[in-house]
């Protein structure tokens, strides 16, 4: 069990709906970062919060969004879904927001499912 | 900006034999961090070893070793004794320090499958 709690676990919706994914990142973890794993890109990372704030953004769409609230839980909202927004997309946390041996702890994922 | 390859899309070992998994990398920052990950069918993503660009040796953890040659960028995992157990995807990530933030990157990943 890595701490990382991610819900829900999966998670069917149709076209043009928006869902919001949940995420609490280890205690005592200070950054989440969100990733999204299809089966023809791998895994991509989207966004990462540390302490509430952006730090970084990756191939996340505009559809998409986040946020990191102050008791460090985070959410991703993903809007105007398509077919090919389907994948898993998982959550991970750290306790540093820059390097060093801290690896990201990832959380067992959301998979979603666009009908 | 960093890049990992892992030319390996699949790989097939027998069971308490070494397998060694593939990785190269590219990157522009002096300073970085290599990892490897696990994912079974499951699909939990599980942290297998961490590499740093500085350090000295070869991480090992357990039954794993990474075999690192910062000349040719490169960042093997040798799994020594393969189990049942070891049959999963493996990906290949990096982390560059500098930026101020410590994204992963990753490989597109290699499946490997144990057999008794």
């Amino acid at each position: 069990d890595s701490g990382v709690t991610q819900t829900p676990k999966h998670l069917i919706t149709a076209t043009g709906q928006r869902v919001t994914l949940r995420c609490s990142p280890r205690s005592g973890d200070l950054s989440v970062y969100w990733y999204q794993q299809s089966l023809d890109q791998g895994l991509q990372f989207l966004i990462q919060y540390y302490n509430g704030e952006e730090r970084a953004k990756g191939n996340i769409l505009e559809r998409f969004s986040a946020q990191q609230f102050p008791d460090l839980h985070s959410e991703l909202n993903l809007s105007s879904l398509e077919l090919g927004d389907s994948a898993l997309y998982f959550c991970a946390s750290s306790s540093h927001i820059q390097g060093g041996n801290s690896p990201l702890h990832f959380g067992n994922g959301t998979r979603l499912t666009v009908t | 900006a960093q890049k990992i390859t892992q030319t390996q899309p699949g790989m097939f070992v027998q069971e308490k034999e070494a397998v060694t998994l593939d990785c190269t990398y590219d990157t522009s920052d002096p300073s970085y961090g290599l990892f490897w990950y696990k994912q079974p069918s499951s699909g939990e993503m599980i942290f297998l070893i961490y590499q740093g660009s500085y350090d000295q040796q070869n991480a090992t953890e357990g039954r794993y070793s990474l075999n690192f040659q910062k000349a040719r960028k490169s960042a093997n995992l040798v799994i020594s004794a393969s189990q049942l157990g070891d049959s999963a995807m493996y990906f290949c990530a990096i982390e560059g320090f500098s930026g101020g933030y410590n994204k992963l990157i990753f490989g597109a990943g290699t499946r490997l499958a144990v057999h008794p």
